[in-house]
Protein backbone atom coordinates (compact mmCIF):
# COMPACT_ATOMS: atom_id res chain seq x y z
CA UNK A 1 0.00 0.00 0.00
CA UNK A 2 0.92 3.78 -0.19
CA UNK A 3 3.68 4.66 2.52
CA UNK A 4 3.99 8.26 3.40
CA UNK A 5 7.36 8.60 5.78
CA UNK A 6 7.56 11.63 8.08
CA UNK A 7 10.50 12.78 9.89
CA UNK A 8 11.65 13.51 12.56
CA UNK A 9 9.11 11.83 14.75
CA UNK A 10 9.76 13.96 17.56
CA UNK A 11 11.78 17.87 17.91
CA UNK A 12 12.42 19.37 21.17
CA UNK A 13 14.01 22.64 20.76
CA UNK A 14 14.40 26.19 22.08
CA UNK A 15 12.38 28.69 21.61
CA UNK A 16 13.37 30.75 18.41
CA UNK A 17 14.97 27.59 16.48
CA UNK A 18 13.37 26.98 13.18
CA UNK A 19 12.63 23.31 12.88
CA UNK A 20 12.09 21.87 9.44
CA UNK A 21 10.07 18.47 8.90
CA UNK A 22 9.89 15.96 5.85
CA UNK A 23 7.40 14.51 4.03
CA UNK A 24 8.56 11.67 1.34
CA UNK A 25 6.11 9.41 -0.44
CA UNK A 26 7.48 6.22 -0.99
CA UNK A 27 5.93 4.40 -3.44
CA UNK A 28 4.06 7.07 -5.27
CA UNK A 29 4.10 10.41 -7.12
CA UNK A 30 2.10 12.74 -4.37
CA UNK A 31 0.93 15.51 -6.93
CA UNK A 32 -0.85 16.82 -4.11
CA UNK A 33 0.25 17.49 -0.28
CA UNK A 34 -1.52 18.55 2.60
CA UNK A 35 -0.23 19.62 6.04
CA UNK A 36 -2.38 19.52 8.86
CA UNK A 37 -1.78 20.48 12.70
CA UNK A 38 -3.12 18.07 15.73
CA UNK A 39 -3.92 19.37 18.99
CA UNK A 40 -4.47 16.87 21.85
CA UNK A 41 -8.05 14.89 21.86
CA UNK A 42 -8.77 17.05 18.99
CA UNK A 43 -9.98 16.97 14.57
CA UNK A 44 -6.80 17.39 12.47
CA UNK A 45 -7.10 20.84 11.31
CA UNK A 46 -5.74 21.82 7.31
CA UNK A 47 -2.71 24.18 7.29
CA UNK A 48 -2.04 24.34 4.05
CA UNK A 49 -2.04 22.94 0.72
CA UNK A 50 0.27 22.42 -1.41
CA UNK A 51 0.76 21.11 -5.42
CA UNK A 52 4.43 20.04 -6.61
CA UNK A 53 6.20 22.79 -8.04
CA UNK A 54 3.92 25.31 -7.07
CA UNK A 55 3.55 27.84 -3.94
CA UNK A 56 1.14 26.59 -1.31
CA UNK A 57 -2.14 27.45 -0.17
CA UNK A 58 -2.58 28.04 3.02
CA UNK A 59 -6.38 28.35 5.06
CA UNK A 60 -7.26 31.21 6.78
CA UNK A 61 -5.27 32.33 10.26
CA UNK A 62 -2.29 30.05 9.31
CA UNK A 63 0.73 32.70 8.83
CA UNK A 64 2.33 31.64 5.67
CA UNK A 65 5.78 33.42 6.91
CA UNK A 66 5.61 31.22 9.63
CA UNK A 67 5.02 28.03 8.61
CA UNK A 68 6.88 28.00 5.11
CA UNK A 69 5.99 24.82 2.68
CA UNK A 70 8.32 23.50 0.05
CA UNK A 71 6.78 20.92 -2.56
CA UNK A 72 9.97 21.07 -5.09
CA UNK A 73 9.35 17.44 -6.03
CA UNK A 74 7.14 14.72 -6.20
CA UNK A 75 7.91 12.98 -3.85
CA UNK A 76 9.50 15.31 -1.18
CA UNK A 77 7.32 18.09 0.76
CA UNK A 78 9.09 19.88 3.78
CA UNK A 79 7.26 22.32 6.64
CA UNK A 80 9.62 24.77 8.49
CA UNK A 81 8.40 26.39 11.32
CA UNK A 82 10.35 29.23 11.26
CA UNK A 83 11.04 31.22 15.10
CA UNK A 84 9.43 28.44 16.94
CA UNK A 85 7.96 29.38 19.81
CA UNK A 86 6.14 27.37 22.97
CA UNK A 87 2.62 28.13 21.59
CA UNK A 88 3.54 26.30 18.14
CA UNK A 89 4.12 23.12 20.07
CA UNK A 90 1.73 20.74 18.36
CA UNK A 91 1.73 17.17 16.52
CA UNK A 92 2.29 18.17 13.08
CA UNK A 93 0.69 15.83 10.48
CA UNK A 94 1.54 15.58 6.37
CA UNK A 95 -0.34 13.76 3.68
CA UNK A 96 -0.15 13.53 -0.07
CA UNK A 97 -2.26 12.28 -2.61
CA UNK A 98 -1.73 11.21 -6.08
CA UNK A 99 -2.81 12.80 -9.28
CA UNK A 100 -7.09 12.57 -9.67
CA UNK A 101 -10.00 13.19 -7.08
CA UNK A 102 -10.61 9.57 -7.29
CA UNK A 103 -7.16 8.66 -5.48
CA UNK A 104 -7.77 8.07 -1.75
CA UNK A 105 -5.31 10.31 0.99
CA UNK A 106 -3.00 8.72 2.90
CA UNK A 107 -0.96 10.07 5.91
CA UNK A 108 2.61 10.08 7.58
CA UNK A 109 3.07 9.17 11.60
CA UNK A 110 2.99 12.55 12.48
CA UNK A 111 6.04 15.10 14.38
CA UNK A 112 5.55 15.85 17.30
CA UNK A 113 7.09 19.11 18.13
CA UNK A 114 7.80 21.04 21.65
CA UNK A 115 9.41 24.26 22.06
CA UNK A 116 11.05 24.94 25.44
CA UNK B 1 -18.21 25.06 2.83
CA UNK B 2 -18.82 21.53 4.22
CA UNK B 3 -19.21 20.33 7.52
CA UNK B 4 -19.10 17.05 8.72
CA UNK B 5 -20.46 15.69 12.52
CA UNK B 6 -19.53 12.76 13.47
CA UNK B 7 -20.97 10.56 16.85
CA UNK B 8 -20.67 9.16 19.19
CA UNK B 9 -17.30 11.05 20.73
CA UNK B 10 -16.59 7.87 23.04
CA UNK B 11 -17.64 4.42 22.14
CA UNK B 12 -17.12 1.48 24.78
CA UNK B 13 -18.05 -2.20 23.56
CA UNK B 14 -17.44 -5.53 24.75
CA UNK B 15 -14.84 -7.40 22.68
CA UNK B 16 -16.96 -9.79 20.15
CA UNK B 17 -19.67 -6.80 19.69
CA UNK B 18 -20.68 -4.46 17.06
CA UNK B 19 -19.36 -1.35 16.69
CA UNK B 20 -21.14 1.78 15.02
CA UNK B 21 -19.78 5.53 14.16
CA UNK B 22 -22.00 7.77 12.31
CA UNK B 23 -21.43 10.84 10.15
CA UNK B 24 -23.46 13.27 8.56
CA UNK B 25 -22.04 15.90 5.72
CA UNK B 26 -23.51 19.08 5.10
CA UNK B 27 -22.44 19.61 0.75
CA UNK B 28 -24.19 17.36 -1.48
CA UNK B 29 -21.86 17.75 -4.02
CA UNK B 30 -19.17 15.90 -1.74
CA UNK B 31 -18.71 11.66 -3.85
CA UNK B 32 -16.17 10.61 -1.93
CA UNK B 33 -16.17 9.74 2.25
CA UNK B 34 -13.37 8.19 3.58
CA UNK B 35 -12.35 6.30 7.51
CA UNK B 36 -9.23 6.81 8.94
CA UNK B 37 -7.77 5.04 12.22
CA UNK B 38 -5.47 6.84 14.79
CA UNK B 39 -3.42 4.75 16.96
CA UNK B 40 -2.00 7.23 20.17
CA UNK B 41 1.00 8.78 18.49
CA UNK B 42 0.54 8.07 15.18
CA UNK B 43 -1.05 9.74 12.10
CA UNK B 44 -4.47 8.42 10.82
CA UNK B 45 -4.89 5.38 8.54
CA UNK B 46 -6.99 4.78 5.71
CA UNK B 47 -8.92 1.51 6.58
CA UNK B 48 -12.18 1.93 3.98
CA UNK B 49 -13.89 4.52 1.91
CA UNK B 50 -16.52 5.00 0.11
CA UNK B 51 -17.68 6.66 -3.22
CA UNK B 52 -21.28 8.22 -4.17
CA UNK B 53 -21.95 5.74 -6.91
CA UNK B 54 -22.40 2.80 -4.67
CA UNK B 55 -24.42 2.53 -1.00
CA UNK B 56 -22.21 -0.09 0.62
CA UNK B 57 -18.91 -1.52 0.85
CA UNK B 58 -17.39 -4.32 2.92
CA UNK B 59 -13.66 -5.75 3.67
CA UNK B 60 -13.71 -8.16 5.95
CA UNK B 61 -15.14 -7.05 9.26
CA UNK B 62 -14.85 -3.55 8.04
CA UNK B 63 -18.11 -2.01 6.44
CA UNK B 64 -19.35 1.57 5.43
CA UNK B 65 -23.00 2.10 4.56
CA UNK B 66 -23.71 5.93 2.58
CA UNK B 67 -27.09 7.45 2.25
CA UNK B 68 -26.70 10.38 -0.08
CA UNK B 69 -30.22 11.52 -0.09
CA UNK B 70 -30.12 11.60 3.81
CA UNK B 71 -26.01 12.73 3.54
CA UNK B 72 -25.26 10.34 6.10
CA UNK B 73 -22.41 7.50 5.93
CA UNK B 74 -21.40 4.68 8.47
CA UNK B 75 -18.71 3.01 9.88
CA UNK B 76 -19.84 -0.86 10.92
CA UNK B 77 -17.07 -2.65 12.71
CA UNK B 78 -17.97 -6.14 13.60
CA UNK B 79 -16.78 -9.05 15.91
CA UNK B 80 -14.73 -6.51 17.35
CA UNK B 81 -11.07 -7.23 19.04
CA UNK B 82 -9.02 -5.06 21.19
CA UNK B 83 -6.69 -3.99 18.61
CA UNK B 84 -9.57 -2.36 17.46
CA UNK B 85 -9.14 0.34 20.08
CA UNK B 86 -8.45 3.43 18.58
CA UNK B 87 -9.56 6.93 17.40
CA UNK B 88 -11.65 6.78 14.23
CA UNK B 89 -12.61 9.94 11.78
CA UNK B 90 -14.71 9.99 8.98
CA UNK B 91 -14.16 12.99 6.30
CA UNK B 92 -15.98 13.79 3.09
CA UNK B 93 -14.26 15.66 -0.05
CA UNK B 94 -15.36 18.80 -1.04
CA UNK B 95 -14.72 21.16 -3.41
CA UNK B 96 -13.07 24.47 -1.36
CA UNK B 97 -12.52 26.78 -4.26
CA UNK B 98 -9.41 27.64 -6.45
CA UNK B 99 -9.72 24.22 -8.31
CA UNK B 100 -9.02 22.14 -4.98
CA UNK B 101 -10.52 19.95 -3.32
CA UNK B 102 -9.73 19.08 0.53
CA UNK B 103 -11.20 16.14 3.14
CA UNK B 104 -13.15 17.78 5.88
CA UNK B 105 -12.89 15.43 8.90
CA UNK B 106 -15.44 14.86 11.66
CA UNK B 107 -14.58 15.46 14.85
CA UNK B 108 -12.95 11.61 15.82
CA UNK B 109 -14.69 8.55 17.87
CA UNK B 110 -12.42 7.47 20.45
CA UNK B 111 -13.93 3.45 20.26
CA UNK B 112 -12.70 1.23 23.41
CA UNK B 113 -13.04 -2.76 23.04
CA UNK B 114 -13.08 -3.56 26.67
CA UNK B 115 -11.38 -7.27 26.44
Amino acid sequence: GAVVSQHPSWVICKSGTSVKIECRSLDFQATTMFWYRQFPKQSLMLMATSNEGSKATYEQGVEKDKFLINHASLTLSTLTVTSAHPEDSSFYICSAREAGLDQPQHFGDGTRLSIL
Amino acid sequence: GENVEQHPSTLSVQEGDSAVIKCTYSDSASNYFPWYKQELGKGPQLIIDIRSNVGEKKDQRIAVTLNKTAKHFSLHITETQPEDSAVYFCAALAYSGAGSYQLTFGKGTKLSVIP
